[in-house]
């Protein structure tokens, strides 16, 4: 069946540094979201991704969309302590009723 | 707006018991979706409705069952808990289909002893 998929599962960056996390669908993708979840919390929707080779940038998180529509990517420049946690993709699934998220990279940063 | 709450925060329930997830939501979603998050795993879709009177199962369905009488209220039942239901539970909705933003309860923290 459909999956998605996410590396790497973890990272721990010193604050400053860059992080980046990759999303890998085993079919196009209509759209792709991205959900921030912090330790304790809940998923929050950061953005979503419709076009082909989309990019859209909130603040220090950039946000690509792959040209094929079957990747996706957030990049995260100059961490800092507040960009803990983990973060999800998820596109739709069969059926369009439903998405279906990554297993989520979980973002260290140390001070 | 509250957006999506959940209750309880917290339970711990013994092998066999069971109990009702309560979900409510005042956005007017129509669509309603139940997820289990185990410890560092990722989202794993129980049920979902895409209207009231409307349910359908996800990824991981049994063991659970569901009703949607009002647009507003999606609550999830649990029959004869097992140790293996431990988890977190979230519950979300989206205004339509999943091409909009799904807003996320606080979840409910359930161990099965």
């Amino acid at each position: 069946g459909q999956q998605v998929m996410q590396i790497p599962q973890y990272q721990h960056v010193q604050e400053g540094e860059d992080f980046t996390t990759y999303c890998n669908s085993s079919t196009t993708l209509s759209n792709i979201q991205w959900y921030k979840q912090r330790p304790g919390g809940h998923p929050v929707f950061l953005i979503q991704l419709v076009k082909s080779g989309e990019v859209k940038k909130q603040k220090r998180l950039t946000f690509q969309f792959g040209e094929a529509k079957k990747n996706s990517s957030l990049h995260i420049t100059a961490t800092q302590t507040t960009d803990v946690g983990t973060y999800f993709c998820a596109g739709p699934a069969g059926g369009y009723n439903k998405l279906i998220f990554g297993a989520g990279t979980r973002l260290a940063v140390h001070p | 707006n509250a957006g999506v709450t959940q209750t309880p925060k917290f339970r711990i329930l013994k092998i066999g018991q069971s109990m009702t997830l309560q979900c409510t939501q005042d956005m007017n979603h129509n669509y309603m979706y139940w997820y289990r998050q185990d410890p560092g795993m990722g989202l794993k879709l129980i049920y979902y409705s895409v209207g009231a009177g409307i349910t359908d199962k996800g990824e991981v369905p049994n063991g659970y069952n569901v009703s949607r009488s009002t647009t507003e209220d999606f609550p999830l039942r649990l029959e004869l808990a097992a140790p293996s239901q431990t988890s977190v539970y979230f519950c979300a909705s989206s205004q339509t289909s999943p091409g909009y933003e799904q807003f996320f309860g606080p979840g409910t923290r359930l161990t099965v002893l």
